[in-house]
């Protein structure tokens, strides 16, 4: 079980540019969630996708986006970046029934200059 | 709105003595859960623990221990025989049910061990 994959694992973009992240949730894993950590902080909740919907969604602003595939996979599409959306993007997935451990992959680092 | 508050930023302990991390948080939901995630350098969140606020009884795993005070909202973790490989970033983290485990995290703790 390859558990939880994000890519790419670093990334560069310039202010103003679109940025497209990828997950791939465990296997049998159906909900998947996106979490912002700033560097020295705590993870920040984005959203959260089941069976294809945004279910769930933090304080971030409509520049951030997703989307789940039939196959659970999931992207995270933030546009017109800024400086303050570097970050360490995580990925956590689980199952939609209660009482399940997520899971995380180990991240992508975003550095916008 | 749910908060999770970690009021030590850094923590030092000698291998093998044991360490307890602080956490404190504010719900009004009374169906919840409580983790402990540990950050190693690679990134990767682990859980290291998790407990089921109607449950009574500390939760333990192997080395690991929390005490969760319900009326205090406070929620620590124990290490005990501490190894290097514990080093890490410690954080708490709460989720109620029917949350779709969405998580609410704390800022974190550093924890280093010294050999």
């Amino acid at each position: 079980d390859a558990g939880v994959t994000q890519s790419p694992t670093h990334l560069i973009k310039t202010r103003g540019q679109q940025v497209t992240l990828r997950c791939s949730p465990k296997s049998g894993h159906d909900t998947v969630s996106w979490y912002q950590q700033a560097l020295g902080q705590g993870p920040q909740f984005i959203f959260q996708y089941y069976e294809e919907e945004e279910r769930q969604r933090g304080n971030f602003p409509d520049r951030f986006s997703g989307h789940q595939f039939p196959n659970y996979s999931s992207e995270l599409n933030v546009n017109a970046l800024l400086l303050g959306d570097s970050a360490l993007y995580l990925c956590a997935s689980s199952l939609a029934a209660q009482n399940t451990e997520a899971f995380f992959g180990q991240g992508t680092r975003l550095t916008v200059v | 709105a749910q908060t999770v508050t970690q009021s030590q930023p850094e923590m030092s302990v000698q291998e093998a003595e044991t360490v307890t991390l602080s956490c404190t948080y504010d719900t009004s939901e009374s169906d919840y859960y409580l983790f402990w995630y540990k950050q190693p350098p690679s990134r990767q969140m682990i859980l290291v623990i998790r407990q089921e606020a109607y449950k009574q009884q500390n939760a333990t795993e192997n080395r690991f221990s929390v005490n969760f005070q319900k009326a205090a909202k406070s929620f620590s973790l124990k290490i005990s025989d501490s190894q290097l490989g514990d080093a890490a970033m410690y954080f708490c983290a709460y989720t109620f049910n029917n949350a779709g485990n969405m998580l609410t995290f704390g800022g974190g703790t550093r924890l280093m061990v010294k050999p």
